[in-house]
């Protein structure tokens, strides 16, 4: 069975400095992985994916994340936060063939502090 | 609409009554999801159509949850005789296909109820 694990329930960071939000994954074979954020009385919105190739992949909004088949990681990463980054933030995997059916993390409220 | 809609945003209802909820998808997408999302936790699968295919239902929590899908239209979720653990917003997306489904766009959610 596939999951996701993100072991941070909230991460706190200044406004400048970077930030990283944690996700590991369990899945048969290759996984498709992604991101999603949920702000504040809005709808989930893409922010970036990992099918296959190039192992870091840069998303919407200055976002990016790397991935690490060797410790089937998948962490969400940004250069230098912003307030308005300040939101739930979602890490899916799902195989990579066969089953359409994703699996969600339980989200990490991210805060970007003034 | 621009958007993926979903009706009502917000539903009380009391223990035993059934509910429809409302999804219309982007014009075009062929493949719709349902999920659920309880307080503190990710999305749940319940339920995903793609065009005229048979729905994928393995997600459905038990035989009181059932949803159907006109087409490449509307779809509803029904549940039936509510249960107090029913109490979750439930999320529709649409995409342009399976394939693409998690880059789904996804609709503001239902906010369930169950008193």
């Amino acid at each position: 069975a596939q999951s996701v694990a993100q072991p941070e329930d909230q991460v706190n960071v200044a406004e400048g400095n970077p930030l990283t939000v944690k996700c590991t994954y369990s899945v048969s074979g290759n996984p498709y992985l992604f991101w999603y954020v949920q702000y504040p009385n809005r709808g989930l919105q893409f922010l970036l994916k990992y099918i296959t190739g190039d192992n870091l992949v840069k998303g919407s909004y200055g976002f990016e994340a790397e991935f690490n088949k060797s410790q089937t990681s998948f962490h969400l990463k940004k250069p230098s936060a912003l307030v308005s980054d300040s939101a739930l933030y979602f890490c899916a995997v799902r195989p990579g063939g066969g089953s359409y059916i994703p699996t969600f993390g339980r989200g990490t409220s991210l805060i970007v502090h003034p | 609409g621009a958007g993926v809609s979903q009706s009502p945003s917000n539903k009380v209802t009391e223990k035993g009554k059934d509910v429809e909820l409302r999804c219309d998808p982007i014009s075009g997408h062929t493949a719709l999801y349902w999920y659920r999302q309880r307080l503190g936790q990710g999305l749940e699968f319940l339920i995903y159509f793609q065009g005229n295919s048979a729905p994928d239902k393995s997600g459905l929590p038990s035989d009181r949850f059932s949803a159907e899908r006109t087409g490449e239209s509307v779809s509803t979720l029904t549940i039936q005789r509510t249960q107090q653990e029913d109490s979750a917003v439930y999320l529709c997306a649409s995409s342009l296909a399976l394939d693409r489904g998690p880059e789904a766009f996804f609709g503001q959610g239902t906010r369930l109820t169950v008193v």
